[in-house]
């Protein structure tokens, strides 16, 4: 069974410039979350979509974007890029919202860096 | 608010056996994950508590008290290629609903000969 897989793996935008970064969940999962890791800090909560809709959203601003289509595959979209965008972009899945006890899997990320 | 602590860094010896603890204080709970990072690699799952007490899987051990808001992940046995970080996770629940996953900045092991 295929895991959680991302694309790009490696990615080179320019200041200014908007990236879009490619998750495929695990079939059979719903829900998919998009993670930041910047060099040598922890993960932090980018987006939750679950069933097609927005969950819940971190503390990030609005030029992060994302979506879910139909068949549960995700995009994140970082517009207006900022140097301090560099960074590990993780995204995980789970079976759904209303399972309990639903381990999250990662991809392997994709590098995101902004010269 | 939410929070999750753990240590920044520890130093284990080979064939010993590492404790490392992790706290948290969040506005709901669903569960507490433990995952293992090798830098540069995604985060791969190690073990999911949800109720209290000792969860074991191999050489792989991990202890819940929720009432404390109180984590271990106790690693024995250890080999050189348990040299990572390791991130402490809750799953936070607002309302009706499980939430998202809100991780610890994860304690980097280095294991020495």
């Amino acid at each position: 069974e295929a895991g959680v897989t991302q694309s790009p793996t490696h990615l080179i935008k320019t200041r200014g410039q908007q990236a879009t970064l490619r998750c495929s969940p695990i079939s059979g999962h719903t829900s998919v979350y998009w993670y930041q890791q910047a060099l040598g800090l922890g993960l932090q909560f980018l987006l939750w979509y679950d069933e097609g809709e927005e969950r819940n959203r971190g503390n990030f601003p609005p030029r992060f974007s994302g979506r879910q289509f139909p068949n549960y595959s995700s995009e994140l979209n970082v517009n207006a890029l900022e140097l301090e965008d560099s960074a590990l972009y993780l995204c995980a899945s789970s079976p759904g919202d209303r399972a309990t006890g639903n381990t999250i899997y990662f991809g392997e990320g994709s590098w995101l860096t902004v010269v | 608010g939410q929070n999750i602590d753990q240590p920044t860094e520890m130093t284990a010896t080979e064939g010993a056996i590492v404790q490392i603890n992790c706290t948290y204080q969040t506005s709901g709970f669903n569960g507490l994950f433990w995952y293992q990072q090798h830098a540069g690699e995604a985060p791969t799952f190690l073990s999911y508590n949800v109720l209290d007490g000792l969860e074991e899987k191999g050489r792989f051990s991990s202890f819940l008290s929720r009432s404390k808001g109180y984590s271990y992940l106790l690693l024995k046995e250890l080999q050189m290629k348990d040299s990572a970080s390791y991130l402490c996770a809750v799953r936070d629940k607002y309302g009706g609903a499980t939430n998202k996953l809100i991780f610890g900045t994860g304690t980097l092991l280095a294991v020495q000969p």
